[in-house]
């Protein structure tokens, strides 16, 4: 079983939907956690950070943390077609020997038409 | 800024061949990483720096190696090139703050193609 599991998709979603985006994990060290977006053929680009467990806001995205049940979210409000693109969480664990280290899903394919 | 940048954009071996995968940063950032990507399994980290003359293995370390001599620079070598190493990769670089490593920024990845 992998650490990260994230439904690969494809999800496809009209103009203005909103969008969920989720991610279940297994180790109980995870403290940082981050959604990057990944356009085709890029590099990934950071959009949300967080910090253990609760909600972070940032236009018309939300990401939650939940570590009592090992699950995060994205959410996208009025989605765009600009919006379209692969989204990856990303967890890691303090210090250590865990320094540094992402662990990534699988990425989920969203397209957003218009 | 030009950020991370990795060179070549695409690449094409033939099993048994060696190459060298560049990245470098003009951000004076500590901490630089390695990841493959493939279809269906995200990213995997191969090797990491938390600095210049420090390197570390990472999830997927074998067939490759890195040396980091600067800051700047963090190359990425296949001794021998094989099918299952066709793969883009991505370069990664972050700064430390107060201790605490910070958001990755990746570079734009290198597609590789071994026959």
């Amino acid at each position: 079983q992998k650490e990260v599991e994230q439904d690969p998709g494809p999800l496809s979603v009209p103009e203005g939907a909103i969008v969920s985006l989720n991610c279940t994990y297994s180790n109980s060290a995870f403290q940082y956690f981050m959604w990057y977006r990944q356009y085709s053929r890029k590099g990934p680009e950071l959009l949300m950070y967080t910090y253990s467990s609760g909600n972070k806001e940032d236009g018309r995205f939300t990401a939650q943390v939940d570590k009592s049940s090992k699950y995060i979210s994205l959410f996208i409000r009025d989605s765009q077609p600009s919006d379209s693109a692969t989204y990856l969480c990303a967890m890691s664990a303090p210090g250590g020997t865990s320094y540094g280290k992402l662990t990534f899903g699988q990425g989920t394919i969203l397209t957003v038409h218009p | 800024n030009a950020g991370v940048t990795q060179t070549p954009k695409f690449q094409v071996l033939k099993t048994g061949q060696s190459m060298t995968l560049q990245c470098a940063q003009d951000m004076n950032h500590e901490y630089m990483s390695w990841y493959r990507q493939d279809p269906g399994m995200g990213l995997r980290l191969i090797h990491y720096s938390v600095g210049a003359g420090i390197t570390d293995q990472g999830e997927v370390p074998n067939g490759y190696n890195v040396s980091r001599s600067t800051t700047e620079d963090f190359p990425l070598r296949l001794l021998s090139a094989a099918p299952s190493q066709t793969s883009v990769y991505f370069c990664a670089s972050a700064p430390t703050i107060a201790g605490v490593l910070s958001r990755q920024y990746f570079g734009p990845g290198t597609r590789l193609t071994v026959l």
